[in-house]
């Protein structure tokens, strides 16, 4: 079983639109979360971490379930510059510090 | 450096013949990682680097793989008798310490083309 699992989409969504990304994580001694974005032919780039309590940065707003072990993303008001891929990444709970990715989740916001 | 660097950004190389791929990381930053990712593919970890404690190797693929860490700073990954299979994009990323609430930052990465 994949340490982190995520939709891979594609997910087309026109301007404006809300849109929301889950990803479950199979380890519960995982202890870090973050999502990260990534555009095409480029390296990923940290978007935002991802707290027990929630937290919001603008337009997006990531949630943490430990219960249910499942990241979540949600991006309000979608901009045709949120088109990328967005990686949810998971960290501890496995050997060493190492950081598991999901596939990544596609989005494309058409205009 | 202000970000981490990788060198080369490209490489093409032919089967059977030995590549290096250098990472520069973030100064001050004591994790470094490798991984590479397919086209089309998630990132798949290689090898973790951690201060002067043994990596964590448990990534690489097989035994044509090594990675070494100079003096606690610089990286190079060495694939030996290129195959195929390892044309990917190899990227680095480095972190301030160990797990923490930063994430890490990556390279731009190297993209290898066996042919």
């Amino acid at each position: 079983r994949k340490e982190v699992e995520q939709d891979p989409g594609p997910f087309n969504v026109p301007e404006g639109a809300t849109v929301a990304f889950n990803c479950t994580y199979s380890n519960s001694a995982s202890q870090s979360f973050f999502w990260y974005r990534q555009d095409c032919r480029k390296e990923p780039k940290l978007l935002m971490s991802v707290y027990s309590s929630g937290n919001e940065d603008g337009r997006f707003t990531a949630q943490l379930n430990r219960a249910s072990q499942y990241i979540s993303l949600l991006i309000r008001d979608s901009k045709l510059s949120d088109s990328a891929t967005y990686l949810c990444v998971v960290i501890g709970g496995g050997t060493g510090n190492q950081f598991y990715f999901g596939t990544g989740t596609s989005l494309t916001v058409i205009p | 450096g202000a970000g981490v660097s990788q060198s080369p950004s490209n490489k093409v190389t032919e089967k059977g013949k030995d590549v290096e791929l250098r990472c520069d990381p973030i100064s001050g930053h004591t994790a470094l990682y490798w991984y590479r990712q397919s086209l089309g593919q998630g990132l798949e970890f290689l090898i973790y680097f951690q201060g002067n404690s043994a990596p964590d190797k448990s990534g690489l693929p097989s035994d044509r793989f090594s990675a070494e860490r100079t003096g606690g700073s610089v990286s190079t990954l060495t694939i030996q008798r290129t195959q195929q299979e390892d044309s990917a994009v190899y990227l680095c990323a480095s972190s301030l310490g160990t797990a923490g609430t930063r994430g890490y930052t990556f390279g731009s990465g190297t993209r290898l083309t066996v042919v």
